[in-house]
């Protein structure tokens, strides 16, 4: 257990929807990451939180956004969902912004499907 | 740019050594890593080098480094059916510590 919570485990929603995806950092982490995992992208950086403040942005879309609540958990919300949004997301923690010995601590990841 | 590589498959029979390789672009980077990925589960942190070093060992686990090349590799030794997973190379780049790239992963896959 990594101590990183994500949910829904699941989500299986329809296309020109929106949903919303939450993590819960491990204790004491300020650091939350999230990531997009598809089969034919790998393991794409989405976005990063630093104690509620946006520090790095990756390949996240504009229908896409994230935010970083004062207890630190994070949501992750998508909208006019298309078909290749269907992916695994996940959401990691780190204790710090500045990375030192790199060690992101990940949730097991919401699988979305988009029908 | 920021890139890094790796094949996708690799099968090995149980108890051989099997030898992950990764490339990367980014010569200033600062720390190199290697996940685990278990089957339905996040991501894992197996080992990290820091970009001075050449090699690193850790029971089973050797990671070597080539600066030069930008070559990464790790070796498993006897390998068991319990290494089964996908295994990413990852690096952090000096000019945006605060993110971390990843490969697109290599499934390993063990023969009996």
């Amino acid at each position: 257990d990594s101590g990183v919570t994500q949910t829904p485990k699941h989500l299986i929603t329809a296309t020109g929807q929106r949903v919303t995806l939450r993590c819960s950092p491990r204790s004491g982490d300020l650091s939350v990451y999230w990531y997009q995992q598809s089969l034919d992208q790998g393991l794409q950086f989405l976005i990063q939180y630093y104690n509620g403040e946006e520090r790095a942005k990756g390949n996240i879309l504009e229908r896409f956004s994230a935010q970083q609540f004062p207890d630190l958990h994070s949501e992750l919300n998508l909208s006019s969902l298309e078909l290749g949004d269907s992916a695994l997301y996940f959401c990691a923690s780190s204790v710090g912004r500045a990375q030192n010995t790199g060690e992101l601590f990940f949730g097991e990841g919401s699988r979305l499907t988009v029908l | 740019g920021e890139d890094v590589e790796q094949s996708l498959f690799l099968s090995v029979r149980e108890g051989d050594s099997s030898v992950i390789n990764c490339t990367y672009t980014d010569s200033s980077s600062t720390y190199l890593y290697w996940y685990k990925q278990e089957p339905g589960a996040g991501l894992q942190l197996l080992t990290y080098i820091f970009s001075n070093m050449d090699m690193k060992q850790d029971q089973r686990l050797t990671v070597l480094l080539n600066k030069k090349d930008k070559h990464l590799s790790l070796r498993i030794a006897d390998t068991q059916t319990g290494d089964s997973a996908i295994y990413f190379c990852a690096e952090t780049p000096y000019s945006s510590a605060s993110k971390i790239i990843f490969g697109s992963g290599t499934r390993l896959s063990i023969r009996p």
